[in-house]
């Protein structure tokens, strides 16, 4: 059964750091999301990508984050300076239309530890 | 926007028992989702259900959406159950807007 794939599953990293997030989504999918979830809190909506843009995103993600689909494959969330607060799960997830139409479908998830 | 309310926010079953989970939202929705949370993060999804009634096994859902409110009903309950459960909804544009989840663990 196709699914989202995420790598690395963990990663730690330095406060003030770059990361970069990876995400292969389920290949005839056509929107892309990123969603995170700090530790016993309710999942929380990032950003929605189709056609190679944003086509929505929460207050949360500001100029510190970024999104980009280098290829055919991959959908990448990079936080650019991090910060002890980006510590989360972070989500990534793909549907073959908009969310408002069609189910979503979410990869196993990224655990981001800053110290 | 929309605001997504579950309850109970806990509940603890012994092995067999039947559960029902509820998903209120503040307005009329275009997709309702339920996921399972498992002890290791991972979001796995239970139904797509805007409206009507579906059933997988021994979990069944219904969203009735005129009434904004969905139940996911969890039958013979097993350790296995045992996790977080969100609901989540679109009320517009292109992202779910999740509840905060009821926690279940179910004892042997």
């Amino acid at each position: 059964e196709p699914e989202v794939t995420q790598t690395p599953s963990h990663q730690v990293t330095q406060m003030g750091q770059e990361v970069i997030l990876r995400c292969v989504p389920i290949s005839n999918h056509l929107y892309f999301y990123w969603y995170r979830q700090i530790l016993g809190q309710k999942v929380e909506f990032l950003v929605s990508f189709y056609n190679n843009e944003i086509s929505e995103k929460s207050e949360i993600f500001d100029d510190q984050f970024s999104v980009e689909r280098p290829d055919g494959s991959n959908f990448t969330l990079k936080i650019r300076s991090t910060k002890l607060e980006d510590s989360a799960m972070y989500f990534c997830a793909s549907s073959g239309q908009g969310v408002m139409n069609t189910e979503a479908f979410f990869g196993q998830g990224t655990r981001l530890t800053v110290v | 926007g929309i605001q997504v309310e579950q309850s109970p926010p806990d509940l603890i079953l012994q092995e067999g028992a039947n559960s029902t989970l509820r998903c209120n939202f503040s307005d009329s929705v275009n997709n309702l989702q339920w996921f399972h949370q498992n002890p290791w993060g991972q979001l796995i999804n239970l139904f797509y259900i805007p409206s009507g009634t579906k059933q997988n096994g021994r979990l069944s859902a219904t969203t009735v959406a005129t009434e904004r409110y969905s139940l996911l009903y969890i039958s013979s309950s097993q350790t296995t159950d045992s996790g977080v459960y969100f609901c989540a909804a679109v009320e517009y544009g292109n992202k779910l807007v999740f509840g905060a989840g009821t926690i279940l663990r179910v004892k042997s």
